[in-house]
């Protein structure tokens, strides 16, 4: 297997503009997780999935932020509209059930300007 | 909710010497405590796990040990090499029938083993 694959894997925006962060987890993982990395808060849980339900999505910041898990295969993680301080790489991981390493993806590094 | 705290944020060794690095939570019910490596440019990668269950592990250069009582744990690195530089990340979670074992990470450290 490829691994976790996150694309695309550096993005440029401006303010106001709608992003779009997109994941492909390990084939025949339950679980999906993403997560926001900074230099301040280090790594944040923003959301979770367990076959393609969100299951808790207390991390996720703000109302701009959501994400959607429409099949065993994809994630999206959607801003909008973006702002500066969303700028942080992301990370999509996923696991094979509740017990199991989470196996993390290459990121995807934001900059909104 | 959980919390994990990881010390030091830097830590630099001369290349064969030991590095330690140190966590406490503070959720009492964690019992899955899992050490990633992340290099430059790259996700995060296990290197090493251990569950409340036991005390240590030890996998070759590498070893953690928890202590529950203490709401602690650490990893140690032996005999570092340059390619052991890298930011280290401990994380806890509960895992459980009814939990999904979401994984709350520490600051991490960024370690510099000097050649």
């Amino acid at each position: 297997d490829a691994g976790v694959i996150q694309s695309p894997r550096h993005e440029v925006t401006e303010m106001g503009q709608e992003v779009t962060l997109r994941c492909k987890p390990i084939s025949g993982h339950d679980y999906l997780f993403w997560y926001r990395q900074t230099m301040m808060r280090g790594l944040e849980l923003l959301i979770y999935f367990n076959n393609n339900v969100p299951i808790d999505d207390s991390g996720m910041p703000e109302d701009r932020f959501s994400a959607k898990m429409p099949n065993a295969s994809f994630s999206t993680l959607k801003i909008q509209p973006s702002e500066p301080r969303d700028s942080a790489v992301y990370f999509c991981a996923s696991s094979l059930n509740r017990v199991t390493e989470a196996f993390f993806g290459q990121g995807t590094r934001l900059t909104v300007v | 909710g959980e919390n994990v705290e990881q010390h030091p944020s830097t830590l630099s060794v001369q290349e064969g010497d030991s590095a330690v690095i140190k966590c406490t939570y503070s959720d009492s019910a964690s019992n899955y405590f899992p050490w990633y490596k992340q290099e430059l440019g790259k996700g995060p990668q296990l290197i090493i796990d251990i569950r409340s269950n036991v005390g240590e592990k030890k996998d070759q250069r590498i070893a953690v040990t928890l202590n529950k009582t203490a709401k602690h744990f650490s990893l140690h690195i032996t005999e570092t090499q340059p390619e052991d530089s890298a930011v280290y990340f401990c994380a806890a979670s509960l895992t459980s029938s009814s939990n999904t074992g979401k994984l709350i990470f520490g600051q991490g450290t960024t370690l510099q083993v000097k050649p």
